[in-house]
């Protein structure tokens, strides 16, 4: 079946750049999600970006799509205490009613 | 804009009782509502699918007698837990698809913690 995988851990300094790593298994993806889920909280849409795309840029964050290797990443610029959070990518799950898969979410530490 | 908001945010019950949780979409219409667990430092499970005016469509391994959902406007989905025991504490999030958004696009309520004693 389908599946999304994540290193589970990140620490960078406090304006350094993160970035955090994707590979998922569906080669039918549309579009592809980074979430973001503070403590305690609901997941919040980061970004999202199209299959046909290579490169997507919001403010201080990047999505990189390869999808010949099936890979994704969010790099984010001047990574800042306040984006210290868990990080999930999302795909969805062969277009079966509209559900998403969810990876394993990366824990981004950022030190002051 | 595409807010969704769940209510409880925090229940505590008994064992045997049950619970209901809400999930509203405040600035648009769902055509589609997701129910998810989070177990402590997990990853979303998808418990079910619902759809507005129809049977929700379970994840296997979730039982529906269990996890009662209706699903009765494009704003509004509920999961009731029935007789919750403790087994059934956990962080509990729904979702929902715009209607007309971008495909597979889901936004998050900010999530209920039930516990149950």
């Amino acid at each position: 079946g389908e599946d999304v995988e994540q290193s589970l851990f990140l620490s960078v300094r406090e304006g350094d750049s993160s970035v955090i790593n994707c590979t998922y298994t569906d080669s039918s993806s549309t579009y592809l999600y980074w979430y973001k889920q503070e403590p305690g909280a609901g997941l919040q849409l980061l970004t999202y970006i199209f299959s046909n795309m290579d490169m997507k840029q919001d403010q201080r964050l990047t999505v990189l799509l390869n999808k010949k290797d099936k890979h994704l990443s969010l790099r984010i610029a001047d990574t800042q205490t306040g984006d210290s959070a868990i990080y999930f990518c999302a795909g969805p799950t062969g277009n079966q009613g509209g559900k998403l898969i969810f990876g394993q979410g990366t824990e981004l530490s950022v030190k002051p | 804009g595409a807010v969704v908001s769940q209510h409880p945010s925090w229940v505590i019950c008994k064992s045997g009782t049950s619970v209901k949780i809400e999930c509203r979409s405040l600035d648009f219409q769902a055509t589609t509502m997701f129910w998810y667990r989070q177990f402590p430092k997990q990853s979303l499970m998808l418990m079910a699918t619902s759809n507005e005016g129809s049977k929700a469509t379970y994840e296997q391994g979730v039982e529906k007698d269990k996890f009662l959902i209706n699903h009765a406007s494009l704003t509004l989905s509920t999961l009731t837990v029935t007789s919750a025991h403790p087994e059934d504490s956990s962080f509990y999030i729904c979702s929902a698809r715009r209607r007309g958004g971008v495909r597979e696009t889901q936004y998050f309520g900010p999530g209920t913690r039930l516990l149950v004693l």
